[in-house]
This record gives structure tokens, C-alpha cells and sequence, in this order.
């Protein structure tokens, strides 16, 4: 089982600001085989990046995912207050993992 | 529109069972496998299970955790999923939300999400 780490626990920014998540894995994803979701509470989580870098239908471009291998960022280039919420990554290389997610919080 | 719409989630006791539906409509449902994740109380996302579609012979995989206990399976023709679980355990508290699969096996779009309770 490829098990995903993700850093911080949680960030706490304010509008405006640039967010950088981490998710690491404990061995090489293949093919970019990892995908980004946010979550807020009470609902379910929405995809925003798969392949590793390519933005899901309707999802703004501020969100940005990189990286490969073991190592993979999402990247929030400007804050809106609707973006404050858990982000989890997910491989999808193996038998499907998540991270334990990445909360992001209002300074 | 692409929807997932769940229904079944209760409160059980332990060692009971339970069966968690999922509705789908807005896309060729039979063509499709189904996934099972759930997310306990303050937890990160647990992927629970899936099964394939006809042409994959219905081919399900499951978590060692509910390996045993609990069961996926599909009437195409109700365009519906179904998760059986069987001797349910107080760790098995969580939210279930049923997902599909695209191209790889990122998820898009989710069910609304269920709750399931186990306790005495």
C-alpha cells in the first residue's frame, strides 16, 4: 500500500495569500497517478487536479498542482474566501490512498 | 447532469448490517465501475471497495479492513450500487460515499454521502 503524507497538519493564511501544499508518497507514483480534492464541511469532496497537474472542468485557475515521483505540491496562487477548507491528495497508481488531508483556515 | 445520489445510511448496533444505495444518472451507468470510500468523524478518506462493470465481469476488490464482512454489487437496469455490510464493528462509523472513476481512477463526481452509525 502507497501510503501518502501530507504537510502541514494546517496552514493558516488570509485572503490573498499563496498557498503551498504538500503530499508525499512512500514510494514512486507511476504515470503521475495523483489527484487533488478539496472538501469542506458537510460535503463531499470535489476534485480539482488529477494526472498530477491537469485542473478538473470548472476549477479556477489559481489552483495549480506539480511534482512527480514521490513528491507533489497544490499550489493556491492567490487565497479567496471561498478556498478555506481540507485539501487531500489521492494515488491511484495501486489499490486507491489518501492522505489524511491538509487543512487551510483563515488566519 | 452527472449525479450520485445516495440513500440507507442508520444506526446499527454492532454485529448488525446495514445496505448503503447509490443512484446513478447523467451518464451510462452500466459502462461504469463504482467505488466505496468513507471518511470517519475528523478522519481523512478510507477507500472502502469497487466493482467493475459487465464487460469486467463484475470484478470487486475490497480493503482488508471490510474484507469478509462487506459486499458491493450493482443492478444495471436500476442504475444502482450497493454496499452489504455485514457484522458491523463500532470502527466502521463513518460516512460512506460512493464515487466514480474516470480515465485512471481519480474520482469525479461523489455521492452526497451517507452516515453510518454503529453503536449499542
Amino acid at each position: 500500500e502507497i501510503v501518502l503524507t501530507q504537510s502541514p497538519g494546517t496552514l493558516s493564511l488570509s485572503p490573498g495569500e499563496r498557498a503551498t501544499l504538500s503530499c508525499r508518497a512512500s514510494q514512486s507514483i507511476s504515470s503521475n497517478y495523483l489527484a487533488w480534492y478539496q472538501q469542506k464541511p458537510g460535503q463531499a469532496p470535489r476534485l480539482l487536479i488529477y494526472g498530477a497537474s491537469s485542473r478538473a472542468t470548472g476549477i479556477p485557475d489559481r489552483f495549480s498542482g506539480s511534482g512527480s515521483g514521490t513528491d507533489f505540491t497544490l499550489t493556491i496562487s492567490r487565497l479567496e474566501p471561498e478556498d478555506f477548507a481540507v485539501y487531500s491528495c489521492q494515488q491511484y497508481s495501486t489499490t486507491p490512498t489518501f492522505g489524511q488531508g491538509t487543512k487551510v483556515e483563515i488566519k | 447532469e452527472v449525479q450520485l445520489v445516495q440513500s440507507g445510511g442508520d444506526l446499527v448496533q454492532p454485529g448488525g448490517s446495514l445496505r448503503l444505495s447509490c443512484a446513478a444518472s447523467g451518464f451510462t451507468f452500466s459502462g461504469s465501475a463504482l467505488h466505496w470510500v468513507r471518511q470517519a468523524s475528523g478522519k481523512g478518506l478510507e477507500w472502502v471497495g469497487r466493482i467493475r462493470s459487465k464487460a469486467n465481469n463484475y470484478a470487486t476488490a475490497y480493503a482488508a479492513s471490510v474484507k469478509g464482512r462487506f459486499t458491493i454489487s450493482r443492478d444495471d437496469s436500476k442504475n444502482t450500487a450497493y454496499l452489504q455490510m455485514d457484522s458491523l464493528k463500532t470502527e466502521d462509523t463513518a460516512v460512506y460515499y460512493c464515487t466514480r472513476p474516470n480515465a485512471g481512477n481519480w474520482f469525479d463526481p461523489w455521492g452526497q454521502g451517507t452516515l453510518v452509525t454503529v453503536s449499542s
